[in-house]
């Protein structure tokens, strides 16, 4: 399959840890995107990266929220001192340009 | 600031029956516009997209999609609905800046046999 891979599927974290994400584009695309998403709503973007440049963060990304996309290639998706309100599905998405994108299962975040 | 409203949060038809999703964005100016569908325990999927020209766009499984420009609506047809069409259905555009999707809320599509 040469679709959006992410990593973990599911992470259960206890209130104050630390977690990271894992999400690998499909190998063309320059464009990648993470999204969250709670019940009942949909998708809320977090960041876009072009390549490696960091070109768009929402307000929604907290100082405790940091995105990375070494050599365009994959991109991790770290949260700091998670709180409840962090539980939800994170998803990653990529892209070529401005046609659609192609996400990922996503990464379901469960704090306790 | 940009948003995306969609009118009906929960849809329940029988098979067979006709489907019609609406979708307005808040922003003018060029628009790519697209619809995507999660069925139970999938990935979000693209089912269709307009960037220019006919307005009536044909996507995947038998949806359409037409964009009023006047009207900004993005709205999602389908004649004849099966029972695997039961899924979420959102509508995206691409924001103003046009770098990334804006979701709807979602539309959950029930389908009975």
């Amino acid at each position: 399959d040469t679709g959006v891979s992410q990593d973990p599927r599911h992470k259960i974290t206890k209130r104050g840890q630390n977690v990271t994400f894992r999400c690998d584009p499909i190998s063309e695309h320059n464009r990648l995107y993470w999204y969250r998403q709670t019940l009942g709503q949909g998708p809320e973007f977090l960041t876009y990266f072009q390549n490696e440049a960091q070109l768009e963060k929402s307000r929604l990304l907290s100082d405790r929220f940091s995105a990375e996309r070494p050599k365009g290639s994959f991109s991790t998706l770290e949260i700091q001192r998670t709180e409840q309100g962090d539980s939800a599905m994170y998803l990653c998405a990529s892209s070529l340009a401005r046609v659609e994108a192609f996400f990922g299962q996503g990464t379901r975040l469960t704090v306790v | 600031a940009q948003s995306v409203s969609q009118h009906n949060h929960h849809v329940i038809l029988s098979e067979a029956a006709s489907l019609e999703l609406g979708c307005n964005y808040s922003y003018g100016g060029t628009v790519n516009l697209f619809w995507y569908v999660q069925y139970p325990g999938q990935h979000l999927q693209l089912l269709l997209k307009y960037f220019s020209g006919d307005p009536l766009v044909k996507g995947i499984k038998g949806f359409e999609a037409e964009f009023i420009k006047s009207k900004f609506s993005f709205n999602l047809r389908k004649p004849s609905v099966q029972w695997s069409d039961t899924a979420e259905y959102f509508c995206a555009p691409l924001g103003q800046a046009g770098t990334a999707l804006i979701f709807g809320k979602g539309t959950t599509l029930s389908v009975s046999s």
